[in-house]
């Protein structure tokens, strides 16, 4: 079945980065985009980008251009979203999803980045 | 204009339907997905394409689309049916995505 699995939750200061990972399982990994979404707390969800596992290009929302940063790792089956200068408003819950041509249709669990001094 | 838009909250009695609608210019030209989220856990894809639903969700859950308008219509709401619905859809370039404010579902 398939399985995204992303890491652990992190606390980081106010102007570092962070980087999540998620690692996919059940399906042929370069064959499906990887969206990567936010959730600020009682907030909505928020599109942040996406990576083609085969190519590794990118396409970011223009909110991120310029602190995101969206890698792969295909001999482990793993996506990275890396932020940088991260602001306290960037806590949030980071989630991984995939991409069935157009709608996300297997999600991680999610990664709560804490941003506080 | 890049932005979905969706009432902030909707209530329906239990068994009755419930149409929760999604407006944005890009719904021109593209389909909507729906999810579903329930509060502490992941959103779950309840609708995407012309009205397609994932191996799972029960058919009580449906959508259209009209111009710029997607709906996701829920006939015979349960109180499992109970939380938060976004939807989602390519932006007027075509190349990114946006998702709506979300619309909270109260089942009576």
């Amino acid at each position: 079945q398939v399985q995204l699995v992303q890491s652990g939750a992190e606390v980081k200061k106010p102007g570092a980065s962070v980087k999540v990972s998620c690692r996919a399982s059940g399906y042929t990994f370069t064959g499906y985009y990887m969206h990567w979404v936010r959730q600020a707390p009682g907030h909505g969800l928020e599109w942040m980008g996406w990576i083609s596992p085969k190519s590794g290009d990118t396409s970011y929302a223009q909110k991120f251009q310029g602190r995101v940063t969206m890698t792969r790792d295909t001999s482990i089956r793993s996506a990275y979203m890396e932020l940088s200068g991260l602001r306290s408003d960037d806590t949030a819950v980071y989630y991984c999803a995939r991409d069935l041509r157009g709608p996300h249709d297997y999600w991680g669990q999610g990664t709560l980045v804490t941003v506080s001094s | 204009s890049s932005e979905l838009t969706q009432d902030p909250a909707v209530s329906v009695a239990l068994g009755q339907i419930v149409r929760i609608t999604c407006q944005g210019d890009s719904l021109r030209n593209f389909y909507a997905s729906w999810y579903r989220q329930k509060p502490g856990q992941a959103p779950v894809l309840v609708i995407y394409g012309e009205n397609n639903r994932p191996s799972g969700i029960p058919d009580r859950f449906s959508g259209s689309s009209s111009g710029n308008t997607a709906s996701l219509i829920i006939t015979g709401a349960q109180a499992e049916d109970e939380a938060d619905y976004y939807c989602n859809s390519r932006d007027t370039s075509g190349k990114l995505y946006v998702f709506g404010s979300g619309t909270k579902v109260t089942v009576l």
